[in-house]
């Protein structure tokens, strides 16, 4: 079955560092995504893309955030210079069918802690 | 804006007790929802969705949902809890307001089982 694949599975850095989560959605899915979950909160949407470019961002997907598809399989998120309070989880999500009632599968996520 | 309220961020239940889960929906208009479980260290797996087509929706592993208009809930039960039924559950809502159809998570309910 296919599904959406997420590396690392648990990554450590310094304040300040640079993290990139990467990120290998189904294949013929179109719609991409990218959650955060700070531990015993809920699951918070970060970024929408689609067709090469960010449809929507939330408040919390600030300069220091960034998306990008560099092939036709990769979906990566950067983090330019990682703060405290980036620690989470990151789910990266994705689906086939844009409208409202299309199914998002979500990967088993990254674990992002920050020292 | 459209939002779910899940009431109670810690649910106990006997081993073959009812599960009931609550998920209460604010939206302006008709709501597309959805029921997700998370099991220990792992991605997002839908149970089951309401499109519209049926008030009651019958999910994977025995879990079905009733979207009732009148008291804005869509509430997620399963007549008899297994122990593998220990996870935490999310209700969610399709953003309809924007052109992107995000999901809007509620804060989740952590479902124990007790032998």
């Amino acid at each position: 079955e296919p599904e959406v694949t997420q590396t690392p599975s648990h990554q450590v850095t310094q304040m300040g560092q640079e993290v990139i989560l990467r990120c290998v959605p189904i294949s013929n899915h179109l719609y991409f995504y990218w959650y955060r979950q700070i531990l015993g909160q809920k699951v918070e949407f970060l970024v929408s893309f689609y067709n090469n470019e960010i449809s929507e961002k939330s408040e919390i997907f600030d300069d220091q955030f960034s998306v990008e598809r560099p092939d036709g399989s990769n979906f990566t998120l950067k983090i330019r210079s990682t703060k405290l309070e980036d620690s989470a989880m990151y789910f990266c999500a994705s689906r086939v069918y844009g409208g409202p009632t299309g199914e998002l599968f979500f990967g088993e996520g990254s674990r992002l802690t920050v020292l | 804006a459209q939002s779910v309220t899940q009431l109670g961020s810690h649910v106990s239940v006997s081993e073959g007790a009812l599960v009931l889960l609550r998920c209460n929906y604010s939206s302006s208009v008709p709501p597309y929802l959805f029921w997700y479980v998370q099991y220990p260290n792992q991605g997002l797996q839908l149970l089951l969705k309401y499109t519209s087509a049926a008030t009651l929706v019958k999910g994977i592993n025995g879990f079905e949902a009733e979207f009732k208009k009148s008291e804005t809930s869509f509430h997620l039960t399963k007549p008899s809890a297994h122990m593998s039924d220990a996870a935490e559950y999310f209700c969610a809502v399709s953003d309809t307001t924007s052109g992107t159809y995000k999901y809007i998570f509620g804060t989740g309910t952590r479902l124990k089982v007790l032998a």
